[in-house]
């Protein structure tokens, strides 16, 4: 079975500094990663995937994260914080169609 | 256009009734998924829908509950003889194809609360 792991359930960062977010996975085979966004009282949202193309992936609102197969990794990151950038995030692993979620990291924005 | 709907958003039930979560998907997706969220935890799957068959409903954590989708569109989660360890969020999602290259969209939830 495939699994991630987020390694840190709450993150606080100051606006304008760097996000990183890590997230380690479990898989028999290669796998199919998302970041998804949880904002409060609104739906899921697609940040990022990786499907096996570039080991780096861009997502939307200037978020990105590295595959790295030798590390079973795939970390969060982004270079300067807004304000907005505030919510849940999970790591996800498919499996074939269902979504493996983690457990998330609650991003704290402070000004 | 319209994403992922569903009603109700929010239901209070007393432990031991029946309730009924609908979801509408996107118009044309043919794949359809259910998941649970529980407080303080990732979404867990549920069931998975391509067309009007359950593809895979290894996520139902038991036979109370249930999950329809007669014409190919329109889901509902049926869950029988409430428990408050059903308390949680669930979340439909629905996609235009099966696997991952085809991205899920997912509705805001419906919380369920059991007394």
């Amino acid at each position: 079975a495939q699994s991630v792991t987020q390694l840190d359930s709450h993150v606080s960062v100051s606006e304008g500094t760097p996000v990183l977010l890590r997230c380690n996975y479990s898989s028999s085979y290669s796998p199919s990663l998302f970041w998804y966004v949880q904002h409060p009282n609104k739906g899921l949202q697609l940040l990022l995937k990786y499907t096996s193309a570039a080991t780096l992936v861009k997502g939307i609102n200037g978020f990105e994260a590295e595959f790295k197969k030798s590390e079973t990794s795939f970390h969060l990151t982004k270079p300067s914080a807004h304000m907005s950038d505030a919510a849940e995030y999970f790591c996800v692993v498919s499996d074939l169609y269902a979504l493996n979620f983690g457990k998330g990291t609650s991003l704290l924005v402070t000004p | 256009g319209a994403g992922v709907s569903q009603t109700p958003s929010n239901k209070v039930t007393e432990k031991g009734k029946y309730v009924e979560l609908r979801c509408d998907p996107i118009s044309g997706h043919t794949a359809l998924y259910w998941y649970r969220q529980s407080l303080g935890q990732g979404p867990e799957f549920l069931i998975y829908f391509q067309g009007t068959g359950a593809a895979d409903d290894s996520g139902l954590p038991n036979d109370r509950f249930f999950a329809v989708r007669p014409e190919g569109s329109v889901s509902t989660l049926k869950i029988q003889r409430t428990e408050r360890g059903d308390s949680a969020v669930y979340l439909c999602a629905s996609s235009s194809g099966q696997a991952v290259a085809h991205e899920q969209y997912f509705g805001p939830g419906t919380r369920l609360t059991v007394t």
